[in-house]
């Protein structure tokens, strides 16, 4: 069974970082791209990019250039976001979806992000 | 970006009846490879999203029969026969032809 274990909430001050993880099982995890997915209290979702954890490849919308950085442990089959220069347009939960059939086969159960001095 | 517009913003139904999601895009969704990365995701209160439909049609492992997802070129409609209390939630059309990849904006389906 594919399962993907995010880690807990997180609070960050603003103007600083935070590190969320996926940890995948159930399936090799080079086999497939991991994306992640923001949603804002209240709204809507949106793709912010993915990962190829076999060689590393990434691509990003244009909105989380320089926002998000996306990497993976292959040795723990655990995939990473981080947030950099947070600000409160970055409190949100964000997803981990592993692709198959399509983009978002599989998720993880998100984790909250709330920046708060 | 690729814009795609779902309508309803709200869907009011009687437990039983049919429902219809309408999802437009501000261009067509037909890739060069002439596949079309068009999904749909139901998002039930207090969960994470959930594949339904995937390339316009195709209905995703464990999904009921009472999905079916239609359309082409950049209108597309997923049609919800008969029902139940736990197709209520939200649904969000999704493309993947196009990057950046978007959502539309999201449908809640409720009781009437």
């Amino acid at each position: 069974e594919v399962q993907l274990q995010q880690s807990g909430p997180e609070v960050g001050r603003p103007g600083s970082s935070v590190k969320i993880s996926c940890k995948a099982s159930g399936y090799t995890f080079t086999d497939y791209v991991m994306n992640w997915v923001k949603q804002s209290p209240g709204q809507g979702l949106e793709w912010i990019g993915w990962i190829d954890p076999e060689y590393g490849s990434t691509d990003y919308a244009e909105k989380f250039k320089k926002k998000a950085t996306l990497t993976a442990d292959t040795s723990s089959s655990t995939a990473y976001i981080q947030l950099s220069s947070l600000t409160s347009e970055d409190t949100a939960t964000y997803f981990c979806a592993r692709s198959g059939a399509a983009p978002f086969a599989y998720w993880g159960q998100g984790t909250l992000v709330t920046v708060s001095s | 970006d690729v814009v795609l517009t779902q309508t309803p913003v709200a869907q009011p139904v009687t437990l039983g009846d049919q429902a219809s999601i309408s999802c437009r895009s501000s261009q067509s969704l037909v890739h060069s490879n002439g596949n079309t990365y068009l999904e749909w995701y139901l998002q039930k209160p207090g969960q994470s999203p959930q594949l339904l439909i995937y390339k316009v049609s195709n209905r995703f492992s464990g999904v009921p029969d009472r999905f079916i997802g239609s359309g082409s070129g950049s209108d597309f409609t997923l049609k919800i026969s008969r029902v139940e209390p736990e197709d209520l939630g939200v649904y969000y059309c999704f493309q993947a032809t196009h990057d950046p990849f978007t959502f539309g904006s999201g449908t809640k389906l409720e009781i009437k």
